[in-house]
């Protein structure tokens, strides 16, 4: 089946810094990825969509110069958290797409911001 | 935008009892109506979805059904299990358009011995 791999699997950086978050499918090219956050016992939230060479699309109230992705190719998206700080501080999931009804999800990485 | 409800939030059932999960959506292009099973700190497990052309589906003790009309679906889970206690999301998606699944608030499965 559809294989998606996230790494980190979790991180602790400092405040701050900068921190990246790689999603590769790695037995498919996706079409489209997203990215998802989610807090303590919530949903997952919507972040950005991102389709191969083209810039990703931000939901409302997500900022884009905070949070960047980069879909460089059909098989890898990469979200940026920059100068993150302890608010950030969550589980971030990536998802990937892979004809119209294939979603399939990473595992997701853990960042503390202390 | 898409809008997903989910009920309840919390769910405590006996095993071996039936569990039922409701969510409505609000937009009418919606077409794909996954559901997803998460653990903790673990990624979202597709356990059944259902497409807008179709009013029920099937997988052992997992039926999910859809009323297009309505703008609802159920997940009902028959013979609970221990194992079944998770945090279960419903989602919904227009395929052929933004593509981006919705998510609802999610329900707090608890299967008790």
């Amino acid at each position: 089946g559809a294989v998606v791999s996230q790494h980190p699997s979790w991180v602790i950086c400092k405040s701050g810094t900068s921190v990246k978050i790689e999603c590769r499918s790695l037995d498919f090219q996706a079409t489209t990825m997203f990215w998802y956050r989610q807090f303590p016992k919530q949903s997952l939230m919507l972040m950005a969509t991102s389709n191969e060479g083209s810039k990703a699309t931000y939901e409302q109230g997500v900022e884009k110069d905070k949070f960047l992705i980069n879909h460089a190719s059909l098989t890898l998206s990469t979200l940026t958290v920059t100068s993150a700080h302890p608010e950030d501080s969550s589980f971030y999931i990536c998802s990937a797409r892979q004809g119209y009804y294939g979603y399939t999800f990473g595992s997701g990485t853990r960042l503390t911001v202390v | 935008g898409e809008n997903v409800e989910q009920h309840p939030s919390t769910l405590s059932v006996q095993e071996g009892d039936s569990a039922v999960i409701k969510c409505t959506y609000s937009d009418s292009a919606s077409n794909y109506f996954p559901w997803y099973k998460q653990e903790l700190g673990k990624r979202p497990q597709l356990i059944i979805d259902i497409r807008s052309n179709v009013g029920e589906k099937k997988d052992q003790r997992i039926a999910v059904t859809l009323n297009k009309t309505a703008k609802h679906f159920s997940l009902h889970i028959t013979e609970t299990q221990p194992e079944d206690s998770a945090v279960y999301f419903c989602a919904a998606t227009d395929t052929g358009t933004a593509s981006k699944l919705t998510f609802g608030t999610g329900t707090r499965l608890q299967v008790t011995l």
